[in-house]
């Protein structure tokens, strides 16, 4: 089955860090670019990041810019976004997606 | 960043009624849009790709047109499984947008 599956969400306090997984599987994982996207009720969806097939090239949301770092691995056709100095306003659910492709999304939560 | 305006941001129609979404673009896309279909507590489905591709299996009372600014998004029969809230997002070039979405009740 075509599927992709984040884990890794949860609750942490401001400053803190998570590094959140999609395992992916039934199709050539290596052959296309992941993107992390995620939701708010307040703000919508918001594209976060994106990487390369290869893993070479990464691209960052503005609002992410040095504190998240998207990365994988082809060979255990997995994506991730480790997450730093989380913020409040990063409260939202993950996806990991490609265009036509989304997982059912972690919740991460950013409060003290 | 190229930003996408939706309208209307809900709407209310009956049971077979044709429904039509808009989405703007402040720059020229090209045809690079998606159209997705969110039903409450699921992830995006990607509907139409290109701004006109129906994705196979998608049932063909969904449909889409436009290039360049100007999109549209059309449902021509109204049924009880569309209640969702639907999504333009572009892919012309990073960072990739999406318009706010429109939420679609039956009435």
């Amino acid at each position: 089955e075509v599927q992709v599956f984040e884990s890794g969400g949860g609750l942490v306090q401001p400053g803190g860090s998570l590094k959140l997984s999609c395992a992916a599987s039934g199709f050539a994982f290596s052959s296309y670019v992941m993107n992390w996207v995620r939701q708010t009720p307040g703000k919508g969806l918001e594209w976060v990041s994106a990487i390369s097939a290869g893993g070479d090239i990464p691209y960052y949301a503005d609002s992410v810019k040095g504190r998240f770092t998207i990365s994988r691995d082809n060979a255990k056709t997995t994506l991730y976004l480790q997450m730093n100095s989380l913020r409040a306003d990063d409260t939202a659910i993950y996806y990991c997606a490609t265009s036509n492709l989304w997982g059912q999304g972690t919740l991460v939560a950013v409060s003290s | 960043d190229i930003q996408m305006t939706q309208s209307p941001s809900s709407l209310s129609a009956s049971v077979g009624e044709r429904v039509t979404i808009t989405c703007q673009a402040n720059q020229d896309i090209k045809k690079y849009l998606n159209w997705y279909q969110q039903k409450e507590g699921k992830a995006p489905k990607l509907l139409i790709y290109g701004a006109s591709n129906l994705r196979t299996g998608v049932p063909s009372r969904f449909s889409g047109s436009g290039s360049g600014t100007d999109f549209s998004f059309t449902i021509s029969s109204l049924q009880p499984d569309d209640i969702a809230t639907y999504y333009c997002q572009h892919y012309h070039n990073l960072p990739l947008t999406f318009g706010g979405g429109t939420k679609v009740e039956i009435k």
